[in-house]
């Protein structure tokens, strides 16, 4: 069964700096999606993007973070300037436009120092 | 975004049919009730989901109430494998972000 992958599983920055997680969707879907999972508590939507934009992003979505999808395999989450609170596990999704069932990544463990 | 309401922990013998009960008493026509599973911090893995018709897949089988108020995801034979935390979701139709709740978790025991 096709797979989202995701790069790199573990993370470790310090405050401060910038990182990008990486993500491959599964190559016929069309709609990317970026979640956070701090450690305890619930998965939490970031954003959403379709159609070379972003659909939907929610509160933590603020503007140290963006994404991208550089060429036709690839979905990027930036993090400008990492905190503290940033460490989470973060996960990837993607789904077709006609059926709306997520399928999501096995995450990136992000810890900043 | 709570539509749904889950008991946050409920446990099940090794073999035996573990029923994870979810309320939704203000889901709307169009919205569909999703179950999605998370196992110790892996990605959240999708199971099933249905309308108002009970459903049944390889995973599990979905019991939806004639009102919609509530269904109840059965899993036949519990494995150890199926400790989780286990999440009901109401989707509407053709919306396109899931939302996920604090879930059920579920310990097999053997």
């Amino acid at each position: 069964e096709p797979e989202v992958t995701q790069t790199p599983s573990h993370q470790v920055t310090q405050m401060g700096q910038e990182v990008i997680l990486r993500c491959v969707p599964i190559s016929n879907h069309l709609y990317f999606y970026w979640y956070r999972q701090i450690l305890g508590q619930k998965v939490e939507f970031l954003v959403s993007f379709y159609n070379n934009e972003i659909s939907e992003k929610s509160e933590i979505f603020d503007d140290q973070f963006s994404v991208e999808r550089p060429d036709g395999s690839n979905f990027t989450l930036k993090i400008r300037s990492t905190k503290l609170e940033d460490s989470a596990m973060y996960f990837c999704a993607s789904k077709r436009v006609d059926v709306s069932k997520l399928f999501f990544g096995s995450g990136t463990q992000l810890s900043v120092l | 975004d709570a539509k749904t309401t889950q008991p946050p922990s409920m446990d099940c013998a090794e073999g035996r049919a573990a029923n994870l009960p979810c309320n939704h008493s203000t889901i709307s026509g169009n919205e569909y009730v999703y179950w999605y599973r998370q196992i110790h911090s892996q990605g959240p893995q999708y199971i099933i989901h249905g309308l108002k018709n009970n459903e049944t897949n390889e995973m599990a089988s979905l019991i939806i109430t004639e009102d919609r108020k509530s269904s109840t995801l059965i899993l036949p034979h519990a494995t150890l494998r199926d400790t989780a935390v286990y999440y009901c979701i109401v989707m509407g139709t053709g919306a396109n972000n899931l939302f996920f709740g604090t879930g059920t978790r579920l310990t097999v025991i053997p």
